[in-house]
C-alpha cells in the first residue's frame, strides 16, 4: 500500500530536549516536505527537499533541521524545542509521475512541548 | 510569492443544504490547484484537483470546484452535504513547474444530522 509513514503520532517532551520525528514514503517519490498545522493558519511548510542530500527551507524553518540521505527517509529534527513549537506535524511528499503539487501526507504528529 | 485566501473560518449546515466554500489566490502564473480534507483526527486527503483542460472537475464524494481564471478562483461546491462531511477544507496552489504547494487557513465544516 502507497503510504508516507510518521513515528511517533503523539509526543510530549521538555524544553531542550532535542528530539526526531521520522518521515516514510514508499513511493519512491523525489519531493518531500513538513508542515506544521497550527489553529486559523493553516498548514505551513517548514522544510522541503527535491531528492536526496537536496534541502531547502519553507516558511517557517527557524528552530528545526531536516536531512535527506535516502530517497524514502525525511526526518524532522528539533535541536531545542521551545513551547511555540507545540503544533501538529505532517510530513508529505510528491513525485512528478503523480502531478507536481498533488501531495501524499502521513497521519500527522502531535508535539507538546512543556 | 503565491498566497491563498479562504473566505470563511467555520461553516454551521444541516444535513441535506448545499455547501460552497470559496477559494481565491494571487498568482501571476499557470496554477494547479487542490482541494484538501482533513476529517477529525486524520490526516489531509485529497479531495479533487485541476491541473488543466475543463474547469469543472469532480472529485471523490460528491464534491465538485470550479475554476474562474479570470476571479482566481477555485470554489468547493456540493449540492447535499450529509452528517460525514464534517470536516477541515483546505484549498491549496502551487505553480505548475514547482513542487511546493501554498495552502489556505482551512474552512471548518460541521454539519448537523
Amino acid at each position: 500500500e502507497a503510504q508516507v509513514t510518521q513515528n511517533p503520532r503523539y509526543l510530549i517532551t521538555v524544553t531542550g530536549k532535542k528530539l526526531t520525528v521520522t518521515c516514510s514514503q514508499n513511493m519512491n517519490h523525489e519531493y518531500m516536505s513538513w508542515y506544521r498545522q497550527d489553529p486559523g493558519l493553516g498548514l505551513r511548510q517548514i522544510y522541503y527537499s527535491m531528492n536526496v542530500e537536496v534541502t531547502d527551507k519553507g516558511d517557517v524553518p527557524e528552530g528545526y533541521k531536516v536531512s535527506r540521505k535516502e530517497k524514502r527517509n525525511f526526518p524532522l529534527i528539533l535541536e531545542s524545542p521551545s513551547p511555540n513549537q507545540t503544533s501538529l506535524y505532517f510530513c508529505a511528499s510528491s513525485g512528478a509521475a503523480s502531478g507536481r503539487g498533488e501531495q501524499f501526507f502521513g497521519p500527522g504528529t502531535r508535539l507538546t512541548v512543556l | 510569492a503565491q498566497s491563498v485566501s479562504q473566505h470563511n473560518h467555520h461553516v454551521i449546515l444541516s444535513e441535506a443544504a448545499s455547501l460552497e466554500l470559496g477559494c481565491n489566490y494571487s498568482y501571476g502564473g499557470t496554477v494547479n490547484l487542490f482541494w484538501y480534507v482533513q476529517y477529525p483526527g486524520q490526516h489531509l486527503q485529497l479531495l479533487l484537483k485541476y491541473f488543466s483542460g475543463d474547469p469543472l472537475v469532480k472529485g471523490i464524494k460528491g464534491f465538485e470546484a470550479e475554476f474562474i481564471k479570470s476571479k482566481f478562483s477555485f470554489n468547493l461546491r456540493k449540492p447535499s452535504v450529509q452528517w460525514s462531511d464534517t470536516a477541515e477544507y483546505f484549498c491549496a496552489v502551487n505553480s505548475v513547474n514547482d513542487y511546493k504547494l501554498s495552502f489556505g487557513a482551512g474552512t471548518t465544516v460541521t454539519v448537523r444530522a
